[in-house]
């Protein structure tokens, strides 16, 4: 079946512009994950979804950062006003999450985000 | 917290000769640990997970990874390498906790398989 897929796969950006990137998970996974993956270093936890709620949002890294799953499948992360430092491949994962907390988490491919 | 240590950055080996990925992590509570791999312009795959039993544990393509709770390490190896092993590996642990289990990585190791 199709895996988690997220669009734009690039996106280019001036400083100080909104952007919204999007996450498809897998059907029927209803855990979703945020990571951030900047240059030479490995993916770090952004926020996590159970469902439509935000479960844990602990590594979001300021409030211009902020995430949406309002129908509990497709998500949304926006970050407004956005700074050089945000520069970073973006990515999803999902995963099963029955009531276990060892479910293998399915990774997207990625939204590289550039901003000038 | 937890972090994760892999200590080395880039390991360059030739076709068909062993190799281990080094990994080392720290945490203040139990934790699960794994392997994932990220090809060439590819997504995250996992390689393969430790959570309970036996330390040994064996993942896809051949790899195993043994969990020395003593020496908190999680090192990655293989007998054998393949070319199409040309990949970054990254070394994850997560904390136990009741729903989610977000995954704290390392830096990643770059593996470049040379013939």
């Amino acid at each position: 079946g199709a895996g988690v897929s997220q669009t734009p796969s690039n996106k280019v950006t001036e400083k100080g512009k909104y952007v919204e990137l999007r996450c498809d998970p897998i059907s029927g996974h209803t855990a979703l994950y945020w990571y951030r993956q900047s240059l030479g270093q490995g993916p770090e936890f952004l926020i996590y979804f159970q469902g439509t709620g935000a479960a844990d949002d602990s590594g979001l890294p300021n409030d211009r950062f902020f995430a949406v799953r309002p129908e509990g499948s497709v998500s949304t992360l926006k970050i407004q006003r956005t700074e050089r430092g945000d520069s970073a491949v973006y990515l999803c994962a999902s995963s099963l999450s029955t009531g276990g907390y060892t479910d293998t988490q399915y990774f997207g491919p990625g939204t590289r985000l550039t901003v000038l | 917290a937890q972090s994760v240590t892999q200590l080395d950055s880039q390991v360059p080996v030739f076709e068909e000769a062993p190799v281990e990925l080094r990994c080392n992590y720290s945490s203040s509570v139990s934790v699960y640990l794994f392997w994932y791999v990220q090809y060439p312009n590819q997504g995250l795959q996992l390689l393969l997970k430790y959570l309970s039993g036996s330390t040994l544990v064996k993942g896809i393509n051949g790899f195993e990874a043994e969990f020395n709770k003593s020496q908190t390490s999680f090192h990655l190896r293989k007998p054998s390498v393949h070319i199409s092993d040309t990949a970054e590996y990254f070394c994850a642990v997560s904390p136990l906790m009741e729903y989610g289990n977000k995954l704290v990585f390392g830096a990643g190791t770059i593996l470049r398989v040379k013939s």
